[in-house]
């Protein structure tokens, strides 16, 4: 089971930290991911990371804004976001890897915080 | 605009066989494993094909996945009316060093 934590209303240019904390399972062989979804709107792959951090992938619209970490020994995948923009405003997934990279499927997914950000 | 398209919508009679279609390049389809994700209004994603054609236990044989060449297919047949979904399709990009999906396909069941 995945639950995602820290959304809500932010104004624009600043910031945000979501948590997701995984359970039943064993967090730290698994690679995490955030997917974000504009209600209405389609998928979109946010970043990733290994099981180790060693790998961390970006999607260039959140590439140096968003930093992707975890801590295994608390079973958590965290996403600080900085410089928040208007069409940063979605619901936002943690989802799980397959595998401890980052190249698996996406099994399974948490049930989504909102981050909405609006003056 | 995503990377990878699909048909915005699809639909079909009970019992009918409906195919969504997912079109990439040779960076993302044509390279690597595509997955479907079925999504039901106000509930998050759930896996429904991965490695193109393998399907999680739980998944009715109704749901098959294919691929050719930089271009990949769900079908649904004997469609029934808790198919209606959206269904959204996804691949690594090795150029863009991370996933990319489909625009999604919402299925109706007439």
């Amino acid at each position: 089971q995945l639950v995602e934590s820290g959304g809500g209303l932010v104004q624009p240019g600043r910031s945000l930290r979501l948590s997701c904390t995984g359970s039943g399972f064993t967090f730290e062989d698994h690679g995490m991911h955030w997917v974000r979804q504009v209600p209405g709107k389609g998928l979109e792959w946010v970043s990733s990371i290994s099981w180790n951090s060693v790998f961390i992938g970006y999607a260039a619209s959140v590439k140096g804004r968003f930093t992707i970490s975890r801590d295994n020994a608390k079973n958590s995948l965290y996403l600080q976001m900085n410089s928040l923009r208007a069409e940063d405003t979605a619901l936002y997934y943690c989802a799980r890897d397959s595998s401890g990279s980052i190249r698996g499927w996406f099994d399974p997914w948490g049930q989504g915080t909102l981050v909405t950000v609006s003056s | 605009q995503s990377v990878l398209t699909q048909p915005p919508s699809a639909s079909g009679p009970p019992g009918q066989r409906v195919p969504i279609s997912c079109s990439g390049s040779s960076s993302n389809i044509g390279s690597n494993y595509v997955y479907w994700y079925q999504q039901f209004p106000g509930t998050a994603p759930k896996l429904l094909i991965y490695r193109n054609n393998q399907r999680p236990s739980g998944v009715p044989d109704r749901f098959s996945g294919s691929k050719s060449g930089t271009s990949a297919s769900l079908a649904i047949s004997g469609l029934r009316s808790e198919d209606e979904a959206d269904y959204y399709c996804a691949a690594w990009d090795d150029i863009m060093g991370g996933w990319v999906f489909g625009g999604g396909t919402k299925l109706t069941v007439l």
